[in-house]
């Protein structure tokens, strides 16, 4: 299965917008990228998701290399509640249709006041 | 429209003791999946299912049983508890993939904190 890695930790300013990164360089062609993220121990929460192309929604923006090897979840304007492990999942295919994320360790994102 | 639910919250089970614990879902999701988390780990796959009266093996399946026979509900067991199956417990759902292309995403529930002694 494809891992990723990524920094155990990070701090920002609220306000500030948070890049977290993450290699995943053993990535196959048809793997999706996702990040979750997970609040005090509460159930993880899809955040972004994409293959190839950088993707934004009402949350982030994700930017992905044009060799697929890494990527950057973009917070814009990180506030407090932001505070949370941040998960960069590689999406892969199971026999039936299904798949599975395969959750490395995550960045602890600590905003700071 | 609650989501994905975990019954019960918490519990602490003696070695060797069995229990279920249930997750249902009320979105008429195809797909569930139990995953464990351990401390400071990302979660792992034990068991899940495409659909109802089907079930399959995840990454870490031993020691663990599933069954769905109704689509909104996915039981995970442990028939003879041991210590290292203390760990949190995650229930997750999702629609059957797009035949075009993988786009949906998992939902998850909060989680059962188990502790067995």
């Amino acid at each position: 299965d494809a891992k990723t890695t990524q920094p155990t930790s990070m701090d920002c300013a609220e306000g500030r917008a948070a890049n977290l990164p993450c290699n995943h360089s053993t990535i196959s062609g048809n793997e999706y990228v996702y990040w979750y993220r997970q609040i005090h121990s509460q159930g993880p929460q899809y955040i972004i998701h994409g293959l190839k192309n950088n993707e934004t929604n009402e949350m982030a923006s994700l930017i992905i290399t044009e060799d697929r090897k890494s990527s950057t979840l973009i917070l814009p304007h990180a506030t407090l509640r932001d505070t949370a492990v941040y998960y960069c999942i590689v999406r892969v295919g199971l026999r039936g249709g299904s798949e599975k994320l395969v959750f490395g360790k995550g960045t602890k994102l600590t905003v700071n006041p | 429209n609650a989501g994905v639910t975990q019954t019960p919250k918490f519990r602490v089970l003696k070695t060797g003791q069995s229990m279920t614990l249930l997750c249902a879902q009320d979105m008429n999701h195809e797909y569930m999946y139990w995953y464990r988390q351990d401390p400071g780990m990302g979660l792992r796959l034990i068991h899940y299912s495409v659909g109802e009266g089907t079930t399959a093996k995840g990454e870490v399946p031993d020691g663990y049983n599933v069954s769905r026979l109704k689509k909104q509900n996915f039981l995970l067991g442990l028939e003879s508890a041991a210590p290292s199956q203390t760990s949190v417990y995650f229930c997750a759902s999702r629609y059957a993939p797009d035949r075009q292309g993988p786009t949906d995403t998992q939902y998850f529930g909060p989680g059962t904190r188990l502790t067995v002694l």
